[in-house]
């Protein structure tokens, strides 16, 4: 039972275009979602976080969007650079304020930015 | 400034052998450690969470096995290992705020 899904394993978009990745989740008591990014052989980084009091959340080119009743959340990045190119991690916690909370994550997605 | 530091960062073990992979943490004290996998194909998956010394949450049933014996350090563990248990394992911590700090991973392979 998957509460965290990414169902686009892979995208590709061109230099300069908008990415858009999206992560659906069916656990109501998610209250905080989180994207990370992977590279090759290397831990994930934290790369945006928004709380599920906020629908919108805006970090340099990186814009997470929360869309509480459809239970769905998307990244953008604007403009994308080939330097984007990584697995993007979706991630949800559902224990807002307590000290002992676990990140549920999506399977990921491949993105690909080309020159 | 926190630090984790994971290793090995690559290991071939045959199967049957034992495991042992260490995690440690610098510059916080009584983090939240956890132990990721990352199986081809699949996403990352929670394999054992700590709150505290000798204080260990198994999230699935498994071939492994996990222990803090200090605040900062977490091992993982295994008596015998199974092909199945090949991946790439990560550890992490979290403190007060929100958002893990990701280890660089090992990338075990069990020949």
């Amino acid at each position: 039972d998957q509460q965290v899904k990414q169902n686009s394993p892979s995208l590709s978009v061109q230099e300069g275009r908008i990415s858009i990745l999206n992560c659906d989740y069916t656990n109501s008591m998610f209250d905080y979602f989180l994207w990370y990014k992977k590279y090759p052989a290397e831990g994930p980084t934290f790369l945006i976080s928004i709380s599920s009091i906020k629908d919108k959340n805006e970090d340099g080119r990186f814009t997470v969007f929360l869309n509480k009743s459809a239970k769905h959340l998307s990244l953008h990045i604007v403009p994308s650079q080939p330097g984007d190119s990584a697995v993007y991690f979706c991630a949800a916690s559902a224990n807002s304020g307590g000290s002992n909370y676990k990140l549920t994550f999506g399977k990921g997605t491949l993105l690909t930015v080309n020159p | 400034s926190q630090t984790i530091h994971q290793w090995p960062a690559t290991l071939v073990q045959p199967v049957g052998s034992p495991l042992s992979l260490e995690c440690t943490v610098e510059g916080t004290s009584n983090p939240n450690l956890y132990w990721y996998r990352q199986a081809a194909g699949r996403g990352l998956q929670l394999l054992f969470y700590s709150v505290g010394i000798g204080q260990i949450s198994s999230e699935v049933p498994q071939n492994l096995s996990a222990s803090r014996p200090q605040d900062r350090q977490f091992i993982l563990s295994s008596k015998k290992l199974l092909l199945s248990d090949s991946g790439f394992y990560l550890c992490a911590w979290s403190g007060v705020n929100y958002g893990y700090t990701f280890g660089s991973g090992t990338r075990l392979t069990v020949v």
